[in-house]
């Protein structure tokens, strides 16, 4: 059973330092999504993907983040010049359109920046 | 995920019903999800519940929903330790059509053997 995987699971980084998570998700999928998520919060959209096309940017998504899916597969999400505030999980979830819409999240990639 | 609103804690006896309620505000929203949290873990999906539906059964798992107040509840019977973690409601806008999931802050559940 592949499910939606992201990697790394965490990263520590100093500030002013680019990070990079990469995220696959299920083999059929073709929208892929992007939400943060701060302690004691629930997760927060950032972005979403349908094939290549990202189609809906949230206003938390800032100029330093850069989130691409070339091929309509497999995501990276960038930050640049990270911050303190950016430290926070990265969950990646993905989904079929049309079934019902049933969105599946990763494992999340822990981001500390120190 | 101010939107949408849960209580922050429950805690339940091993062996009871949990009922873990929630509210949204936007009327328009099609699907309305129940997912699981273990610490430092991802999101699990439990279930979800189109809005012209008033309930869904899964097992253990009993979803209602009430659209005109606008609340969906999650009732787990025969809970067990191991359904402690945080869970999560969340509404679909746009018809569905999109991915934005507005999620609320969660509610701990704690299981007491």
């Amino acid at each position: 059973d592949t499910g939606v995987s992201q990697d790394p699971r965490h990263k520590i980084t100093k500030r002013g330092q680019n990070v990079t998570f990469r995220c696959d998700p299920i083999s059929e999928h073709n929208r892929l999504y992007w939400y943060r998520q701060t302690l004691g919060q629930g997760p927060e959209f950032l972005t979403y993907f349908q094939n290549e096309a990202q189609l809906e940017k949230s206003r938390l998504l800032s100029d330093r983040f850069s989130a691409e899916r070339p091929k309509g597969s497999f995501s990276t999400l960038e930050i640049q010049r990270t911050e303190q505030g950016d430290s926070a999980m990265y969950l990646c979830a993905s989904s079929l359109q049309g079934r019902g819409n049933t969105i599946y999240f990763g494992e999340g990639s822990w981001l500390t920046v120190v | 995920g101010e939107d949408v609103e849960q209580s922050l804690f429950l805690s339940v006896r091993e062996g009871d019903s949990s009922v873990i309620n929630c509210t949204y505000t936007d009327s328009s929203s099609t699907y309305l999800y129940w997912y699981k949290q273990e610490p430092g873990a991802g999101l699990q999906l439990l279930t979800y519940i189109f809005s012209n539906m008033d309930m869904k059964q899964d097992q253990r798992l009993t979803v209602l929903l009430n659209k005109k107040d606008k609340h969906l509840s999650l009732r787990i019977a025969d809970t067990q330790t191991g359904d402690s973690a945080i869970y999560f409601c969340a509404e679909s806008r746009y018809g569905g059509s999109q991915g934005n999931l507005i999620f609320g802050k969660g509610t701990k559940l704690s299981v007491k053997p």
